[in-house]
Formats: C-alpha cells, sequence, structure tokens
C-alpha cells in the first residue's frame, strides 16, 4: 500500500479538465510544500510535470496545474488532449527519516 | 539535455544480490549539487524510493531497505550503482534512476527504467 492515496482511474473527454487528488498526512503533505507529480506513459521515462506544489517546470503546458489545501494535494488538467493519456504519481517530502513518499498511481483515460 | 540509462541484468535468483548500473550522460555527476537516487515500481503497483548518493558520495537510505542496499558512484565513469542484497520475489520490480535537484525534492530526470525480475 502507497503511502500517498490517489484515486485509481479518472478519466474525461477531450477539452474537459479533470482534477487528481493525493491524499497524505501531516506528516508529509500537510506539513511540506515540496509536492511534485509525474506523467508516466508505459516504456518512457517519467517526466514531471509540477513541483513545489504549483508550479511548472519549462516547456510543460500551462493546461497542468497543481495545488495543496491540508492533507490532500491536486493536480487539475484543463482541455484534455489525447496525448495527456497516462499514468499520473504524486510525490512528498516525508521529512528527514523517510524522506520521500509516493502515490499509488492514477490512470487518466481520455475517452 | 541531461539523460539517465539503467543497465543490469533483468533476472536474478533468490538471495543473491541485485546489481545495476546507472550512466548519466549531459551532465557530470561531479559538477555538484544534485542528489542521484534509485526508485522502484512493483508490478501493478505505485512508485517507492530507494535511496540516494550525494555528488560529495554522502548517501541515504529508505529505512525499510536500508540493510539491504548500497549506492555508490563512479565518477570517472559518470555512473552511480544500485546493489540489494539477499533478494526476494518482492524485490521484483521496474528499477528507474532519477535525478533530484534539492534535499527532499522533485525528480527532474528519469531513465526509463529496467525490469528485474527475481526468479530461480
Amino acid at each position: 500500500q502507497s503511502a500517498l492515496t490517489q484515486p485509481a482511474s479518472v478519466s474525461g473527454s477531450p477539452g474537459q479538465s479533470i482534477t487528481i487528488s493525493c491524499t497524505g498526512t501531516s506528516s508529509d503533505v500537510g506539513s511540506y510544500d515540496l509536492i511534485s507529480w509525474y506523467q508516466h506513459h508505459p516504456g518512457k521515462a517519467p517526466k514531471l510535470m509540477i513541483y513545489e506544489v504549483s508550479n511548472r517546470p519549462s516547456g510543460v503546458s500551462n493546461r497542468f496545474s497543481g495545488s495543496k489545501s491540508g492533507n490532500t494535494a491536486s493536480l487539475t488538467i484543463s482541455g484534455l488532449q489525447a496525448e495527456d493519456e497516462a499514468d499520473y504519481y504524486c510525490c512528498s517530502y516525508a521529512g528527514s527519516s523517510t524522506l520521500v513518499v509516493f502515490g499509488g498511481g492514477t490512470k487518466l483515460t481520455v475517452l | 539535455q541531461v539523460q539517465l540509462q539503467e543497465s543490469g541484468p533483468g533476472l536474478v535468483k533468490p538471495s543473491q544480490t541485485l546489481s545495476l548500473t546507472c550512466t548519466v550522460s549531459g551532465g557530470s555527476i561531479s559538477s555538484g549539487g544534485y542528489y542521484w537516487n534509485w526508485i522502484r515500481q512493483h508490478p501493478g503497483k505505485g512508485l517507492e524510493w530507494i535511496g540516494y548518493i550525494y555528488y560529495s558520495g554522502s548517501t541515504y537510505y529508505n529505512p525499510t531497505l536500508k540493510s539491504r542496499v548500497t549506492i555508490s558512484v563512479d565518477t570517472s565513469k559518470n555512473q552511480f550503482s544500485l546493489k540489494l542484497s539477499s533478494v526476494t520475489a518482492a524485490d521484483t520490480a521496474v528499477y528507474y534512476c532519477a535525478r533530484q535537484k534539492t534535499y527532499g525534492g522533485n525528480f527532474d530526470y528519469w531513465g526509463q527504467g529496467t525490469l528485474v525480475t527475481v526468479s530461480s
């Protein structure tokens, strides 16, 4: 069982918006803003999409946005495109002992 | 553009040691400031952080794996390596190497991953 809880799957039609949640605890998501999100197409290298809760790396579409409230972080993808179909993972700093924890991943299907 | 590539045996026998290497191109491990990590994904499951080596050579491991993990670096080859001892079927996973820009921060570059199966 992963440390952070994500829905197993979400889906949406092209052009729509979807949100993926990532629920942790006061020991990780709730205490730090070191939250990141990764897009993973099977067989390829995971790609950083959001870092430090809401920042986008250079080259990542502004259709991707991140936020956090309490112990839950969220990734929102607006204007869904077929190429967005992938697995998405959240990640959080969890203190100096555990260091980093991940979510179980969410499979996004673009209908 | 930094690139990472994992390499190593795809099949390891139970009780043996799993050994993987990550070759970094497009940047020097010894140039400083980065943490070089190993992360794995069990079949059908989420990601699990294994540990890192800092460019200076200092390491830190996931407490749940600490007794079996060693991460080392060879700056002359621009590579870092993972050794996981006493493996069992539970160690079957896709193993990724990844670069981390800051302590506890995001992983900005990843390898494509390599599947390691533990089986006799």
